[in-house]
């Protein structure tokens, strides 16, 4: 099946030690999306991509940054984590026009 | 600043009830609603999308839509405990735009 996965499910990492998580889709959407989602609120929009055109919200902190190296992979960088980026990191995709957003499972990220 | 208003709950509604959830957006030119079904540490899942106003069947789930009133609905029939979760409300804005503004969701419990 066409489907959106984040690896990997969990990730611990240690205060101030870069970490990767990894998203690809089968789907061939032009369109990734990396969210940033604590307990109890809303998904928070970090940056997306639209084929290689990156675009980065205004207030994502410079400690994240993005890859995407081809259609089918993108990858979100955190270069120094702090306590406050312990969360759910989700991947989402989609096609130009009016179509949903799909999002993968999730990355649950946790720092020591 | 493009807002997306949900009642956070908890909802609750006795099995086989309908619940109904609210939505209301602030930006006139939203093209595109969603709803996501959301479960305690996974990933939103897409329930129902709907585009234009009235009213939108799949199953036990309905959408609607008022764009006059910038209201968004979705009504679920014989609810089940398994309904239990958190719903988000989705709307993307005018075409061109590719992000997604999401409420903070309303989380709903169906006792049994």
């Amino acid at each position: 099946d066409a489907m959106v996965i984040q690896n990997p499910r969990y990730q611990v990492t240690q205060f101030g030690k870069p970490v990767t998580l990894s998203c690809s889709q089968t789907l061939n959407h032009n369109v990734m999306y990396w969210y940033q989602q604590k307990s109890s609120q809303a998904p928070k929009l970090l940056f997306h991509y639209y084929d290689k055109d990156f675009n980065n919200e205004a207030d994502t902190p410079d400690n994240f940054q993005s890859r995407r190296p081809n259609t089918s992979f993108c990858f979100l960088d955190i270069r120094s984590p702090g306590l406050g980026d312990a969360a759910m990191y989700l991947c989402a995709t989609t096609n130009s026009g009016n179509q949903p957003q799909h999002f993968g499972d999730g990355t649950r990220l946790s720092i020591l | 600043q493009k807002e997306v208003e949900q009642n956070s709950g908890p909802l609750s509604v006795p099995e086989g009830a309908i619940a109904s959830l609210n939505c209301t957006y602030s930006d006139r030119v939203s093209q595109s609603f969603f709803w996501y079904r959301q479960y305690s540490g996974k990933s939103p899942e897409l329930i129902m999308s709907i585009y234009s106003n009235g009213d939108k069947e799949d199953g036990r789930f309905t959408a609607q839509l008022n764009k006059a009133s910038q209201y968004v609905s979705l009504l679920i029939r014989d609810s089940q405990p398994s309904d239990s979760a958190t719903y988000l409300c989705a709307v993307r804005p005018g075409a061109g735009s590719y992000q997604l503004t999401f409420g903070k969701g309303t989380k709903l419990s169906v006792i049994p």
